[in-house]
């Protein structure tokens, strides 16, 4: 079965500071796809990116960037000289087989970026 | 305008009352899903459709139904809501055509069960 942990409940840092919000997921597929959604404190889900179970190249834009690492089942999501508008809940997500079906997102860590 | 639109935005009902949650997309998207959100455990998938004659379960469908009017829209109906209802509802669409396997969301539908 998919599972995705997200063990940091709450992060608080201060404006400027690099933050570094890890997700670990478990799938038993071979081909598979994860996902960073961000919740602002207006409520909507804004999709960040996906990347792909075959694409282990780590992904930069802007002050956001990935590392995926197979190896350790692991997608963490860095912000780097965080700002106060990157106050959010932020989620990630595993779908199986090709993304066909469901996602199953983990429970989020609350980033709180202080001035 | 936006891409996925729900109503109603926010509702309070009382326990026993049927309600119903809609969803409409402009996207051109083949998938719809409804979700519930709820403090401390992310989303969790109540239903979703695949295309229009495809219903599938999720993982908490129990007490819900849904309908697939068209490909634009997808309705989430509480046949008699129960407090532990209470919730943040998303809808989200995907177009698994083009290969692109995310899901845009809509703004939410905060529901309160009395």
């Amino acid at each position: 079965a998919q599972k995705v942990t997200q063990a940091q409940t709450e992060i608080s840092v201060v404006e400027k500071e690099d933050v570094t919000l890890d997700c670990v997921y478990e799938t038993r597929d071979t081909t598979y796809y994860l996902f960073w959604y961000k919740q602002p404190p207006s409520g909507e889900l804004v999709f960040l990116i996906r990347r792909n179970s075959f694409d282990e190249q780590n992904e930069i834009s802007g002050r956001y960037s990935w590392n995926f690492q197979k190896s350790t089942s692991s997608f963490n999501f860095t912000i780097t000289a965080s700002q106060v508008v990157d106050s959010a809940v932020y989620f990630c997500a595993l779908s199986e087989r090709g993304g066909s079906e469901k996602l199953v997102f983990g429970k989020g860590t609350k980033l709180t970026v202080n001035p | 305008d936006a891409d996925v639109t729900q109503t109603p935005r926010n509702r309070i009902t009382k326990t026993g009352k049927r309600i119903m949650l809609e969803c409409s997309q402009t996207k051109g998207h083949d998938r719809m899903y409804w979700y519930r959100q709820d403090p401390g455990l992310g989303l969790r998938l109540i239903y979703y459709s695949f295309d229009v004659k495809d219903i599938n379960k999720g993982e908490i469908s129990d007490g819900y139904s849904v309908s697939r009017q068209a490909q634009a829209k997808f309705s989430l109906s509480l046949e008699s809501a129960i407090p532990n209802q209470t919730a943040l509802y998303f809808c989200a669409t995907s177009d698994n055509r083009q290969g692109a396997y995310e899901q845009y969301f809509g703004p939410g539908t905060r529901l309160t069960v009395t």
